[in-house]
């Protein structure tokens, strides 16, 4: 059965800080490893990465997979008030279509 | 900028009637998707549709549940004879060809009392 595990479960940290976000997996014939942002209601998708695309960056959003490790962080640098959300990891395995999603991490930014 | 839809955004209903929770995917996708997810626990998912079938459900979607796309626009989910349990977020997402990226609805709260 596919795993997916975040750490923290929350994270408290001041306006300004930067934060790692961490996400392991175990998954069969990994394809892909999403990151989504979930703040009142749905995920909205932050990156996907591959075995042809580990690194991604959107701003101050950055997020990088190591495949021989099982693992990838998202990085969120001099944060602010409106990156205060849920961040949830998602793998998906070839011949798969399901997502498999982590507890997800709880990111409180304190102004 | 496309968005997944979903109606209701909230649903309250008696254990044992049954629910109808529509979508709207995102006009060119191809592959869509129903997930839950119980209050304070992981997102779950229940089945992924493809060319007007279902091509994969979760051990959670079972002989209750059913997916159809009555029309070329929406997606729905329909729970019958609705239990406690049931009560979640439902949420619909699609993706577009060849790119795996699910794209997610708002979500309907469902509430079985």
């Amino acid at each position: 059965e596919d795993k997916v595990v975040q750490s923290p479960l929350s994270l408290v940290v001041h306006e300004g800080d930067t934060v790692t976000l961490n996400c392991s997996y175990e998954v069969t014939n990994f394809r892909s490893l999403l990151w989504y942002k979930q703040e009142k209601k749905a995920p909205t998708f932050l990156f996907m990465l591959t075995s042809s695309g580990i690194e991604k960056k959107s701003g101050r959003l950055s997020s990088i997979l190591d495949k021989k490790e099982l693992s990838s962080i998202l990085n969120i640098t001099a944060t602010q008030t409106g990156d205060s959300a849920i961040y949830l990891c998602a793998v998906e395995a070839s011949g798969n279509e399901k997502l498999t999603f982590g507890t997800g991490t709880r990111l409180t930014i304190i102004p | 900028e496309p968005e997944v839809t979903q109606t209701p955004s909230h649903q309250v209903t008696q254990m044992g009637q049954e629910v109808i929770l529509r979508c709207v995917p995102i006009s060119n996708h191809l592959y869509f998707y129903w997930y839950r997810q119980i209050l304070g626990q992981k997102v779950e998912f229940l089945v992924s549709f493809y060319n007007n079938e279902i091509s994969e459900k979760s051990e959670i979607f079972d002989d209750q549940f059913s997916v159809e796309r009555p029309d070329g626009s929406n997606f729905t989910l329909k729970i019958r004879s609705t239990k406690l349990e049931d009560s979640a977020m439902y949420f619909c997402a699609s993706s577009p060809p060849y790119v795996y990226e699910q794209y997610f609805g708002p979500g309907t709260r469902l509430t079985v009392t």
